[in-house]
C-alpha cells in the first residue's frame, strides 16, 4: 500500500558533524522522492528531489541517495548547522499521480543539532 | 511576491461553526494544493487546483469541505459545521506546472475546533 515512512522519530548531531536522515518506503511505482523541511510555526520547505530513475543527487550540503532494491531513502547534510534544526519529512510522488503533484509525505524526523 | 500566504494564521471555532481560509499563491505559479497537519504528522494532500479547475480531491474531504479558486489566484477553503476532528493545521502550497514536486508552502492556518 502506500507508505512513506522514516526510521528514527529524532536524531542529534554535533555542530559541524554530518547528518544522515533515512526513509523507508514501501510502493516501488514512484516517480519521485522529495526532501522537505519544515521549521517551528512553518510550513514545509522544499530541500531537494530524486526522480526513481536516479541513484544519487547532490545540492548545496546535501546529498539524496536511493536504494530501489531495498527502497531506502537518505538525505545526507554536510557541516550540519544550527539552522539545520527542523523536521525532516521525505514525501514521494507515486507514477499515476505525476500529473496531480500529490504529494504523499512520511512522519518525519526531528534534527536537534548541538552547538 | 514574497511567498505563500495564508489568512488567517489561528483561528478558534465551536463545532458546528463556519469556517473558511484563504491561500494565496506565489503570482507565477498555476498549480495550488491544499494539505492537513496534524500534529507529529505529516501533510495530507486534500486537494489540487489547476489554474481555476479543481482536478483532484482526497476522500478526506468529506461532503462538508469545499474549495475553490475563482479566478486561478487566490483560493478559499472552507468546513462546514465543525467537528473536533478538523482541528489541524491547513496548508496551502503552489508550484509550476512543469515542476509539481518543488512545492512552496505557506505558513498554514491552525485550527481549533472547541
Amino acid at each position: 500500500g502506500e507508505s512513506v515512512g522514516l526510521h528514527l522519530p529524532t536524531l542529534s548531531v554535533q555542530e559541524g558533524d554530518n547528518s544522515i536522515i533515512n526513509c523507508a518506503y514501501s510502493n516501488s511505482a514512484s516517480d519521485y522522492f522529495i526532501w522537505y523541511k519544515q521549521e517551528s510555526g512553518k510550513g514545509p520547505q522544499f530541500i531537494i528531489d530524486i526522480r526513481s530513475n536516479m541513484d544519487k543527487r547532490q545540492g548545496q550540503r546535501v546529498t539524496v541517495l536511493l536504494n530501489k532494491t531495498v527502497k531506502h531513502l537518505s538525505l545526507q547534510i554536510a557541516a550540519t548547522q544550527p539552522g539545520d534544526s527542523a523536521v525532516y519529512f521525505c514525501a514521494e510522488i507515486m507514477r499515476g499521480s505525476s500529473n496531480t503533484g500529490k504529494l504523499i509525505f512520511g512522519q518525519g524526523t526531528t534534527l536537534q543539532v548541538k552547538p | 511576491d514574497t511567498g505563500v500566504s495564508q489568512n488567517p494564521r489561528h483561528k478558534i471555532t465551536k463545532r458546528g461553526q463556519n469556517v473558511t481560509f484563504r491561500c494565496d499563491p506565489i503570482s507565477e505559479h498555476n498549480r495550488l494544493y491544499w494539505y492537513r497537519q496534524t500534529l507529529g504528522q505529516g501533510p495530507e494532500f486534500l486537494t489540487y487546483f489547476q489554474n481555476e479547475a479543481q482536478l483532484e480531491k482526497s476522500r478526506l474531504l468529506s461532503d462538508r469541505f469545499s474549495a475553490e479558486r475563482p479566478k486561478g489566484s487566490f483560493s478559499t477553503l472552507e468546513i462546514q459545521r465543525t467537528e473536533q476532528g478538523d482541528s489541524a493545521m491547513y496548508l496551502c502550497a503552489s508550484s509550476f506546472e512543469g515542476r509539481i514536486y518543488e512545492q512552496y508552502f505557506g505558513p498554514g492556518t491552525r485550527l481549533t475546533v472547541t
